[in-house]
């Protein structure tokens, strides 16, 4: 069984540039949810979507914004991107509806972005 | 969720077992322990997770003690691969599937 897989894996970006990130889960998983980690503020919560609905939301600024298909892939966006947005973007899925029932959640490889 | 605190850094001897401490005092009933790891420049691996029972399986073993306020992860003969950062999250206190990740602790295993 193919694992959440991300693309593109490496991007450099100029300020003021948007981005487009896509994530694919793992087949059969509902949801996706989306993290940014920097040396400084470590592994941050960004969004989460299930059947295509967004479900949870980060403390990001509305820059930072996602959507989900019906085939449940995913694509996070970042408009205007700052120096700060430099980071290590990581999507997730799960095979179940929420943490409360004990689902695991499985991480891909991550999308580098460098803005430049 | 609950938060969690953890030491910053460990070693651990090569082939030995690696017992990596968690805790989580404001633990609320539904909520349950998740380990995973994250070598450099990869995404984090799913290791392990319990809600009270210790769990164990092909990676490591859980133990959780009886009033769930912390946590043990065990890795029982560590080698060199074994080098990582280990987060230990509880989650379950809301709908939905995120994770709020601390700081971790930085495993090192030296030959």
């Amino acid at each position: 069984k193919a694992g959440v897989t991300q693309t593109p894996r490496y991007l450099i970006k100029t300020r003021g540039q948007q981005v487009t990130l896509s994530c694919s889960p793992i087949s059969g998983h509902r949801s996706v949810s989306w993290y940014q980690q920097t040396p400084g503020q470590g592994l941050q919560f960004l969004f989460e979507y299930f059947s295509e609905t967004q479900r949870n939301k980060g403390n990001f600024p509305g820059r930072f914004s996602g959507r989900q298909f019906s085939n449940s892939r995913s694509e996070m966006n970042v408009s205007t991107l700052e120096l700060g947005d430099s980071a290590l973007y990581l999507c997730a899925s799960s095979n179940g509806q929420t943490l409360r029932a004990g689902n695991t959640i499985y991480f891909g490889e991550g999308s580098w972005l460098t803005v430049v | 969720d609950a938060k969690t605190t953890q030491p910053t850094s460990m070693d651990c001897a090569e082939g030995r077992a690696a017992n990596l401490p968690c805790n989580h005092s404001t633990i609320s009933g539904n909520e349950y322990v998740y380990w995973y790891r994250q070598i450099h420049s990869q995404g984090p691996q799913y290791i392990i997770h319990g809600l009270k029972n210790n769990e164990t399986n092909e990676m490591a073993s859980l133990i959780i003690t009886e009033d769930r306020k912390s946590s043990t992860l065990i890795l029982p003969h560590a080698t060199l691969r074994d080098t990582a950062v280990y987060y230990c999250i509880v989650g379950g206190s809301n709908t939905g599937n995120q994770f709020y990740f601390g700081t971790g602790t930085s495993l090192t295993v030296i030959p």
